[in-house]
């Protein structure tokens, strides 16, 4: 069964970069039948989109976030990262990785996602 | 970019009722809307893809419909366990949005 984990540092100073990374096991994040998508939730707000990444290192932003964002894929240990540039209080959220299925072949990047990994909480605060 | 918005905000309702909540998209998105349930404290729940497609070991008093910009969730007869805030996604583009969710309560 295919399960995602994220890890980081759970404390980031505002105007600094917050680096986390997600960690596939049970399956190979080299499938040609999905991407892998960063998703963050402010406390007690909705969800937001951040980005996704194919395992050839293609990548696809939310535009409102696109300046500050980096993801990356690392096929060899089964991991993808995410690295959001001078963070704010804004950015205090729960972020999730998550698998995203290729549902239209012309737009491969068009996913739903399923599984989630647990979640963690990234504050920004100094 | 394309907006979804999801109505109502929150609902209270019975057990066994039957509860609806809608997901409006600003433009057509044919039907590439997906709905996740989100309980409290736990990780969002993929429920429903392609508008209408069951993900497997949902339960089948979850049912959803609808295509091009208008598109709804039902839950046949509301149950204690499905307490929770739902939110569409839509995924027509490479831009993905999820709605504001719809919380979930019994009366």
């Amino acid at each position: 069964q295919l399960q995602l984990q994220e890890s980081g540092p759970g404390l980031v100073k505002p105007s600094e970069t917050l680096s986390l990374t997600c960690t596939v096991s049970g399956g190979s994040i080299s499938s040609s039948s999905y991407y892998w998508g960063w998703i963050r939730q402010p406390p007690g707000k909705g969800l937001e989109w951040i980005g996704s990444i194919y395992y050839s290192g293609s990548t696809y932003y939310n535009p409102s976030l696109k300046s500050r964002v980096t993801i990356s894929v690392d096929t060899s240990k089964n991991q993808f990262s995410l690295k959001l540039s001078s963070v704010t209080a804004a950015d205090t959220a729960v972020y999730y990785c998550a698998r995203g299925k290729v549902d239209i072949v012309v737009v491969p990047a068009a996913n739903w996602f399923d599984p989630w990994g647990q979640g963690t909480l990234v504050t920004v605060s100094s | 970019d394309i907006q979804m918005t999801q109505s109502p905000s929150s609902l209270s309702a019975s057990v066994g009722d039957r509860v609806t909540i809608t997901c409006r998209a600003s433009q057509g998105i044919s039907n590439y809307l997906a709905w996740y349930q989100q309980k409290p404290g736990k990780v969002p729940k993929l429920l429903i893809y392609a508008a209408s497609t069951l993900q497997s070991g949902v339960p089948s008093r979850f049912s959803g419909s609808g295509s091009g910009t208008d598109f709804t969730l039902t839950i046949s007869s509301l149950q204690p366990e499905d307490v929770a805030t739902y939110y569409c996604q839509k995924y027509n583009s490479a831009s993905l949005t999820f709605g504001g969710g719809t919380k979930v309560e019994i009366k």
